[in-house]
Order: C-alpha cells, then structure tokens, then sequence
C-alpha cells in the first residue's frame, strides 16, 4: 500500500462550485500534514498545513481525521485560479522526511 | 529573501552519458531535498539531507545517482550513467527545521534520449 493515496481526479468544476477531495494515508504514526498546489510545469507551493483541528484560509478549508487516516482538501467558490494539482504531504516524525501523493488535478471551467 | 536557486533549468542528454544538477537552499536551511517528479506523478524523494549528513537515501538508485552536499549549503545530484527512465524534473527543496515547510526551486527538467 502506497504511503500516501489520493484520487486523481480529474475534477472539472464551474466558476462558483464548490469542490472536495480526500487523501489517505497509510502510518498511523503520522504527525504532520500539507497541502501543496502545483501548477502546471511549475514547482509546488505550501497552500496550507493542516491541524488536527481543521482550518481554514479564506476559500479553502482542510480537515484531518486521524481515526480514517485521512485528510481532506475543500475549496469553495472555485475561482478559475484554482485551477492546478493539489499535493497532499504526510510526515512520519521517526522518518524524517516529506512523503507526497500523485495529486489531484482541479479544473475550474468558465 | 532569494528562494532556492537551481540550475540547469533545462537539460537533454544521450543514455549512458552523465549530468549534474546544483541547488542552493534558501540560506539558513538546515534540511535540503532532492526530488524527482515524473510526469503525472507526485515527487518523489531521492535523497534528504540535515546540514551535510544524509537521513533517508533509501529510494535513491546508488548504482547510477549520488549526491552530496559540501559544508552543508549547496548540493549536487549526479547520475552516471543516465538511463531513458530517468527523464523527469528533478526539484530541490529546502526548509529550516524538520518537518515545517519546505521550499522549492524551480526544478531541472531532464530529457534523456
């Protein structure tokens, strides 16, 4: 079982829809968790960390669920801007490193 | 403050020949990364270093890659010789403490033909 899963997509949405998607992980020992946004033939950026709490950046809502072992990615009011592949990043602290998933391609339609 | 510097931008070589790739983190950053992402998949990590000690080399292909990273700043990754499977875009990342953000550059595609 890969270390990380999330569903490929892709999504294609309209302007103003609203969007989820999940991330599986596989150790139970996970600590920490990101989402990264990548553009096309760009390199990924930190769109948020995710708390075991939930949070939220304006249009964009992360949620964790340690008993699932998931986490999940909510975008609200899709702007055409959000259009990109979205990253889900786990770290196992006796690892010591970043494992990512394949990402989750978002397309937001006119 | 200046991101993480990498070069060649761009890169194509023959099988069998031999390329390198330098990054430079962002300055401070103790952690530094080497991806490789092919393409339609996430990156996936080759070798990480903490100042100038290795902590996970174990996906790395040590017949044909090495990387090192001298007085702990800057970092090469090299691969001799280079096999068509390994066309992708190779991303260096840094952060300052484990396991908080990382940073990216802005990758090495390599075309091997």
């Amino acid at each position: 079982r890969k270390e990380v899963e999330q569903d490929p997509g892709p999504f294609n949405v309209p302007e103003g829809a609203t969007v989820a998607f999940n991330c599986t992980y596989s150790n139970s020992a996970s600590q920490s968790f990101f989402w990264y946004r990548q553009d096309c033939r760009k390199e990924p950026k930190l769109l948020m960390s995710v708390y075991s709490s939930g949070n939220e950046d304006g249009r964009f809502t992360a949620q964790l669920n340690r008993a699932s072992q998931y986490i999940s990615l909510l975008i609200r009011d899709s702007k055409l801007s959000d259009s990109a592949t979205y990253l889900c990043v786990v770290n196992v602290p006796s690892d010591y490193k970043l494992s990512f998933g394949a990402g989750t391609t978002v397309t937001v339609r006119a | 403050e200046a991101g993480v510097a990498q070069s060649p931008r761009y890169k194509i070589i023959e099988k069998r020949q031999s390329v390198a790739f330098w990054c430079n983190p962002i300055s401070g950053h103790a952690t530094l990364y080497w991806y490789q992402q092919i393409l339609g998949q996430g990156p996936k990590l080759l070798i990480q270093f903490q100042n100038n000690g290795v902590v996970d080399d174990s996906q790395l292909p040590k017949d044909r890659f090495s990387a090192e990273r001298l007085k702990g700043v800057d970092s090469t990754l090299k691969i001799q010789p280079a096999k068509l499977e390994d066309s992708a875009v190779y991303l260096c990342a840094s952060s300052s403490r484990f396991p908080t953000e990382a940073f990216f550059g802005q990758g090495t595609r390599l075309t091997v033909v």
